[in-house]
This record gives structure tokens, C-alpha cells and sequence, in this order.
């Protein structure tokens, strides 16, 4: 199994405003995954992200909007660049392994709240 | 495209009894399926993952089936507990890739 921190745990931003969330597992990991969860909701994939190289972004998300690094296989940053009150929710990092069909379990941080003023 | 529908409405059950929730999906044929479980405020926690030549698959308290005809899975806890209270998702793999589309959830509670 992995355990997944993330930093911070929650903030208060102002519009207009950038924020930068680390997740970090104790482990090696294959895939990481940033999801948003707004609340009463499901969770939302934004992109997956990629050792060494730029993220896979999901349909309505970017990388202008969210820039996403992965230096090494334990660590991954995500921004949300240039913050509006429609930002505002739950961040979630995770991580898994690729076996032979896939990841098949992902172990999830326990999410960054954030909301903008 | 592929779907996955839980009932959004809470279930709410007394200490002691079965309960059951339910997973549809359409559109699609996965391999395998998995259930979370999600307090609030935190982040999902794996719970049992069922592969698609499985019917059934049981950890302590809790049973999953996996019925690919019907495209269903049901999730049951049984002698529910107070402390079993949660939203429970379930989750599956996107064809040929290694991401994973999540249900709603469904959240229970259970009364003492």
C-alpha cells in the first residue's frame, strides 16, 4: 500500500491569486492522478501526472489553468493558476501502481479544501 | 460513453441489519470494479476490487458481487454499525487506459 500526504490541507484564497498543492507518497508509485471533488459530488479527474514530462490534461481542463510537475515518482505539484470562486473545492492527489490491467488500486491523499474569495 | 450510476438518495439502515448499494454502469465492459469508501472531508480509501470472472468476493463484514450481464455490482455490509456511516463510491477502469471514472456515491448511515 502507499500513503499519501498533501500540503496544505486546506486554504482560503483570494481571486486572482495562484496556489500551489504537493502531494508526496511514501512510496514509488507508477501513476499519480489529480481529481477535484466539488462538494456532494463525484470526483472529477483533471490530469494525470507524468514523470519527467507534461501532464495529460481531461476534456475542459489545462495546463495554463492547472500546471501539474511530477519530478520523481513519489512527488507531484498541482497549481490553480489565476483563482476564481468557481475554484473552490476539493483537491485530491493519488497514486497506484500499473499492474498487468491497470492500476488496480489508487490510494488518495486526504485532499486540500480550498476556497476563493 | 461510459457511465456509472449509484443511488444518490442516502440510505439510512439500523445497527445490525445488511446493507445493500447499488452500482450500474453502461457503455461499457470493464475488467474489474472497485468500491471506496469516503468520510467526510477525506480522501477515498480503497475497500475491495472484484475482476470480471469473479461473482463474488468477500472481506470481513463486506461482500461484493459483479454481475456483467446486468452490468451491476452490489456492495453489501453486514451487522452494519454505526461506525460503517460513509459515502461509498465505486469505481471503474476506462477502457485502455489506466484512469478510473467514479460513481456519486451513495451515503449511509447507520442508526443506533
Amino acid at each position: 500500500s502507499a500513503v499519501i500526504s498533501q500540503k496544505p490541507s486546506r486554504d482560503i484564497c483570494q481571486r486572482g491569486t495562484s496556489l500551489t498543492i504537493q502531494c508526496q507518497v511514501d512510496s514509488q508509485v507508477t501513476m499519480m492522478f489529480w481529481y477535484r471533488q466539488q462538494p456532494g459530488q463525484s470526483l472529477t479527474l483533471i490530469a494525470t501526472a507524468n514523470q519527467g514530462s507534461e501532464a495529460t490534461y481531461e476534456s475542459g481542463f489545462v495546463i495554463d489553468k492547472f500546471p501539474i510537475s511530477r519530478p520523481n515518482l513519489t512527488f507531484s505539484t498541482l497549481t490553480v493558476s489565476n483563482m476564481s470562486p468557481e475554484d473552490s473545492s476539493i483537491y485530491l492527489c493519488s497514486g497506484g501502481l500499473a499492474g498487468g490491467r491497470g492500476t488496480d488500486t489508487q490510494y488518495f491523499g486526504p485532499g486540500t479544501r480550498l476556497t476563493v474569495l | 460513453s461510459q457511465k456509472i450510476e449509484q443511488n444518490s438518495e442516502a440510505l439510512n439502515i439500523q445497527e445490525g441489519k445488511t446493507a445493500t448499494l447499488t452500482c450500474n454502469y453502461t457503455n461499457y465492459s470493464p475488467a474489474y470494479l472497485q468500491w471506496y469508501r469516503q468520510d467526510p472531508g477525506r480522501g477515498p480509501v480503497f475497500l475491495l476490487l472484484i475482476r470480471e470472472n469473479e461473482k463474488e468476493k468477500r472481506k470481513e463484514r463486506l461482500k461484493v458481487t459483479f454481475d456483467t450481464t446486468l452490468k451491476q455490482s452490489l456492495f453489501h455490509i453486514t451487522a452494519s454499525q454505526p461506525a460503517d456511516s460513509a459515502t461509498y463510491l465505486c469505481a471503474l477502469p476506462t477502457s485502455g487506459t489506466y484512469k478510473y471514472i467514479f460513481g456519486t456515491g451513495t451515503r449511509l448511515k447507520v442508526l443506533a
